[in-house]
């Protein structure tokens, strides 16, 4: 299948920072990533949509001045969790879907495990 | 989207096969139906999907009754790395995947 890669991997904040989390197809052209993010021992919610050169769609509830989206290329999709607190910390994962795989598979990443002190 | 039922654990023997389940009565005519599965503290990956027929792959095979309101996932020969959560999920083409609970699968020495 396709390869979807996420850095950093893990990362460790101070509450206020801003954390920048990047998101890459690597072997193919995403022209859709999508962010979810997961707490301890609950499913995955969906954050946002992006398509390549436009507007994040973000699901209801999300903040989109919080956590700013870019996809400015076919291969790379950024996260931005901007004044970071405690409370946004989670298991952080983008999937990317591209038309030359068909009928809309996603692949994911292996995720970013985001810790606010 | 569909919404889709499934149990909440199950336990398989190793080299036996994983039979799960996933109820999805009120799916669409032109609505698929995912499986992915997640091992702890990775990213979900992707195992198979199908419309109306049955499918086939490397790593499982996918049995849509005809009706399409239930389908079955099956793990032909069970292994310890087969222990994960599993999702069914029903989506329409191009659009996002809705995840609920899944299926926690342990695979048994």
């Amino acid at each position: 299948g396709a390869v979807v890669s996420q850095h950093p991997s893990w990362v460790i904040c101070k509450s206020g920072t801003s954390v920048k989390i990047e998101c890459r197809s690597l072997d193919f052209q995403a022209t859709t990533m999508f962010w979810y993010r997961q707490f301890p021992k609950q499913s995955l919610m969906l954050m946002a949509t992006s398509n390549e050169g436009s507007k994040a769609t973000y699901e209801q509830g999300v903040e989109k001045d919080k956590f700013l989206i870019n996809h400015a290329s076919l291969t790379l999709s950024t996260l931005t969790v901007t004044s970071a607190h405690p409370e946004d910390s989670s298991f952080y994962i983008c999937s990317a879907s591209g038309l030359a795989l068909g009928d809309n598979e996603q692949f994911f990443g292996p995720g970013t495990r985001l810790t606010v002190l | 989207d569909a919404k889709t039922t499934q149990p909440t654990s199950m336990d398989c023997a190793e080299g036996r096969a994983a039979n799960l389940p996933c109820n999805h009565s009120t799916i669409s005519g032109n609505e698929y139906v995912y499986w992915y599965r997640q091992i702890h503290s990775q990213g979900p990956q992707y195992i198979i999907h199908g419309l109306k027929n049955n499918e086939t792959n490397e790593m499982a095979s996918l049995i849509i009754t005809e009706d399409r309101k239930s389908s079955t996932l099956i793990l032909p020969h069970a292994t310890l790395r087969d222990t994960a959560v599993y999702y069914c999920i029903v989506s329409r083409r191009n659009e996002k995947l809705t995840f609920g609970t899944g299926t926690r699968l342990t695979i048994i020495p």
